[in-house]
Formats: structure tokens, sequence, C-alpha cells
């Protein structure tokens, strides 16, 4: 059975920094891309960011460029994605979500954490 | 990076069919045959129900069927259940990037 478990969310202040995790089972990790998705409270789905099996390709939503990084780590199954320069604006639901084989071509999510909630604010 | 445009709501009757819609530009849904369609109910994780357009993942019912006509893509589902009422979002790649409709919330009557 896929399992995606977030964990790293909290309440943090504008400007400061947050790292998310997502500990992926049941399923050969690192045969395919992987995704955060966003979603503010009460309002819809954002795609933030993917990245391919083997990290070679990697993309970002224009509103996160700049400030978030994602990255994986194969051997131990975990996708992470490191959150810089937080605004209030990011105050979302952050999951992780599985992806194609391969890369990160094409939206397909297929399997979805629960999420972890992150707020911005002082 | 803009969001693809979808009806904020959509109504039905249980038996009777639906249809939602998505539109983006040449350069999402019209220029990709990767446009995936989402079931979202209140405080669960999204489930992919339709994706490459058309193709429905195992253990989704066939009551549900999605299409594409130039920059327009479409979700139907027929024979509405009561357990179908739930927002939905239609997802296209972009070439860099992915973007999400703003969703649209099916009411069965």
């Amino acid at each position: 059975e896929v399992q995606l478990v977030e964990s790293g969310g909290g309440l943090v202040q504008p400007g400061r920094s947050l790292r998310l995790s997502c500990a992926a089972s049941g399923f050969t990790f690192d045969d395919y891309a992987m995704h955060w998705v966003r979603q503010a409270p009460g309002k819809g789905l954002e795609w933030v960011s993917g990245i391919s099996w083997n990290s070679g390709s990697i993309g970002y939503a224009d509103s996160v460029k700049g400030r978030f990084t994602i990255s994986r780590d194969n051997a131990k199954n975990s996708l992470y994605l490191q959150m810089n320069s937080l605004r209030a604006e990011d105050t979302a639901l952050y999951y992780c979500a599985k992806g194609r084989p391969g890369g990160i071509s094409g939206s397909l999510f297929d399997y979805w954490g629960q999420g972890t909630l992150v707020t911005v604010s002082s | 990076q803009s969001a693809l445009t979808q009806p904020r709501s959509v109504s039905g009757s249980p038996g009777q069919s639906v249809t939602i819609s998505c539109t983006g530009t040449s350069s999402d849904v019209g220029g990709y045959n990767y446009v995936s369609w989402y079931q979202q109910h209140p405080g669960k994780a999204p489930k992919l129900m339709i994706y490459d357009v058309s193709k429905r993942p195992s253990g989704v019912p066939d009551r549900f069927s999605g299409s594409k006509s130039g920059n327009t893509a479409s979700l139907t589902i027929s024979g509405l259940q009561a357990e179908d009422e739930a927002d939905y979002y239609c997802c296209s790649y972009a070439g860099s990037y992915t973007v999400f409709g703003g969703g649209t919330k099916l009411t069965v009557l």
C-alpha cells in the first residue's frame, strides 16, 4: 500500500524558514517523480514544485521560485521542501504527491499524503 | 502561470449527468494531452479520477469520463450518486510547470 506521510509544518514568523519532509513507502520511490502541492485555507489546489526520479529535472511555481528548494533522498525514501523567506501567503496545507515514473513532465498525482499545515504569521 | 478556469459550482439530481468544464490556453490544456481531474471531499486529500485527458485509474467508476477539445477539457459524471458531491479540480501540464483550475463544487440535489 502506497503511503506518503508529511511532517515539519507549524507556525513560523514571516521571513523565517521551515523544512518539510515526506516519508514514502509501498512503492519503488526512486522510480518516480514527486511533487509538492499546497492548499490555502478554504482555497483551491496550487502546484508548488516537482522533482524527477534522479533529481535531474526540477520545476517550481513562479510564486515560490527563488525561495523554496525541493530535494529528495532516494536512499531514505524521502522528499523535502526547504522554504525560506516565508510570507503570509504561503500559509497552506502542504501535500506530498507521487508523480509519474521518471520525469516531472505531465500532470499526474496518483497518491497524496494527508498534508502538513504551515502557518506564517507574526 | 494563470489558473485554469472552471465554473464555481454545478449541480444535478441523482441519476443525472453533469459536465464540468476546464478552460486554459494553447500553452497548457491545448498544448498537451496531460489533463487530469481530482475529487476532494471536505477535510480529505484529493483523489485522482482522470489522467491524460481520458484515462481512468483502476478503481474509479466508469461513470467518470474525460475529454478535451482545443483549449477546453471536460469531466462528465453520469448516473450521479450522493457520494459524488465534492470539489473537483482540473490540472494541466504547461511545459515547465503544472497548473490547477480554481475548483468546482458539485452539489447532488
